[in-house]
């Protein structure tokens, strides 16, 4: 049972272009996270989605965030318009069906530089 | 929401047994806790969840008092890849999710 999956693990954007982060959950786990980690902080929260379904996005800026987690194929974060400010570690994590659980398995994250 | 107070960090040597305190004065009835920890450049990985009294595994051990405000993880025996960051959370259910919001944890440095 492969792990959570994210691609790509480095990604280079110039400032004003889209930003396209992708999280494979673990076989069987339906919800997944969304966390933005700058260095030599703490992961801060910013989205919680189930298939299909935004659950909670408190913590997603209130423009040019958005994220998706379709019925098949990954979760996506998109990010429009970076800014040098949104260069950052994004992890996702994933947690099984059951909710409550609170053992959820991250992936190795995808470090996004804005140039 | 249940907020976590850790030391920002801890040296120890190899061979050492740490204890890392997390206060969560404000823990509801339902919230577990959870320590995480994270090396450099990876994502956090699951240690320990405990609900009350004590929880042991492979890695690690969990002590929580009767009162639930304190919980401490206990690393036996250290060596220099226990070096990491080491988060405790405190489950805090909205909406039937386990939020799992993240402080700045602890950075424990071990030495030779």
């Amino acid at each position: 049972n492969a792990g959570v999956m994210q691609n790509p693990r480095h990604l280079v954007r110039r400032r004003g272009q889209e930003a396209r982060l992708r999280c494979s959950p673990m076989k069987g786990h339906s919800h997944v996270y969304w966390y933005r980690q700058l260095p030599e902080e703490g992961l801060k929260f910013m989205v919680y989605l189930q298939k299909e379904n935004i659950i909670d996005e408190s913590g997603m800026p209130k423009e040019r965030f958005s994220a998706e987690f379709p019925k098949e194929g990954p979760s996506i974060l998109r990010i429009q318009q970076v800014v040098r400010g949104d260069s950052a570690a994004y992890f996702c994590a994933s947690s099984p069906i059951t909710t409550g659980d609170p053992e959820a398995f991250f992936g190795q994250g995808t470090r996004l530089t804005v140039v | 929401l249940a907020k976590t107070t850790q030391p920002i960090s801890m040296d120890s040597y190899e061979g050492q047994e740490v204890n890392i305190t997390c206060s969560h004065n404000n823990i509801a009835t339902n919230d577990y806790i959870t320590w995480y920890q994270q090396f450099p450049s990876q994502g956090p990985r699951f240690i320990i969840q405990g609900y009350k009294t004590k929880v042991t595994n492979e890695v690690a051990s969990l002590f929580i008092p009767a009162d639930r405000k304190s919980s401490t993880l206990s690393l036996p025996r250290v060596s220099l890849s226990d070096t990491a960051v080491y988060y405790c959370l405190v489950g805090d259910m909205v909406g039937g999710y386990n939020k799992l919001i993240f402080g700045a944890g602890t950075r424990l440095a071990v030495h030779p």
